[in-house]
């Protein structure tokens, strides 16, 4: 079974409006969590790096205060698009990575978002 | 040119037929995964490797860490596995880089 869940799997929200996306860890400790975006036809990109506790670290060209991303606690981040247009419109992903025991420095993936900003 | 390359983008096949795609990179890595990603579909974790050879079910990975190259393998393949199929690359600082994909269409 999945060690990351992400919700929702597809979101649909009108311009203007915000959408928060959640990356939980299940059954361990995620130190570090990675936000990824893939438009059509394109790679998965880094967005954002998050450690638990601290201020998320954007890649060149992502904006931070469009992308408000919150690693609040070891198994939960989250990822909230503001004031969101078309363009977003993207699937986004989560990963993370483990601290502690058998899930010591591996990386899972959470499933995906797809939002559809209409 | 990409740190992760695979081959080939696009790939169709009839059903029943062994299937491989492959991946090379050019930077250190700690780890190679996998993934699949049907069309409107999320992302499913197939391998994480770092040496070696994996299986699971019909799926084969393999890795050559000092040719820095990989292989996913599909045996009597199936058109639920027409997906995409992505290698990502786990650099020796933790940042992840990924191939472009390879689109699989496998005909009934």
């Amino acid at each position: 079974g999945a060690v990351v869940s992400q919700h929702p799997s597809r979101v649909i929200c009108k311009s203007g409006t915000s959408v928060k996306i959640e990356c939980r860890s299940l059954d361990f400790q995620a130190t570090t969590m990675f936000w990824y975006r893939q438009f059509p036809k394109q790679s998965l990109m880094l967005m954002a790096t998050s450690n638990e506790g601290s201020k998320a670290t954007y890649e060149q060209g992502v904006e931070k205060d469009k992308f408000l991303i919150n690693h609040a606690s070891l198994t939960l981040s989250t990822l909230t698009v503001t004031s969101a247009h078309p363009e977003d419109s993207s699937f986004y992903i989560c990963s993370a990575r483990g601290g502690w025991g058998g899930f010591r420095n591996t990386i899972y993936f959470g499933e995906g978002s797809w939002l559809t900003v209409v | 040119k990409n740190e992760v390359e695979q081959s080939p983008q696009n790939l169709t096949a009839q059903e029943g037929e062994f299937i491989t795609i492959n991946c090379s990179y050019s930077v250190g890595i700690s780890a190679l995964h996998w993934l699949q990603q049907h069309p409107g579909g999320g992302i499913v974790s197939l391998f994480m490797l770092s040496s070696g050879k994996k299986k699971h079910g019909r799926l084969i990975a393999t890795i050559n860490i000092q040719e820095k190259h990989s292989s996913l393998h599909i045996t009597a393949s199936h058109p639920r596995d027409s997906a995409v199929y992505i290698c990502a690359v786990m650099e020796l600082d933790d940042k992840i880089i990924f191939g472009k994909g390879t689109r699989l269409h496998i005909l009934p």
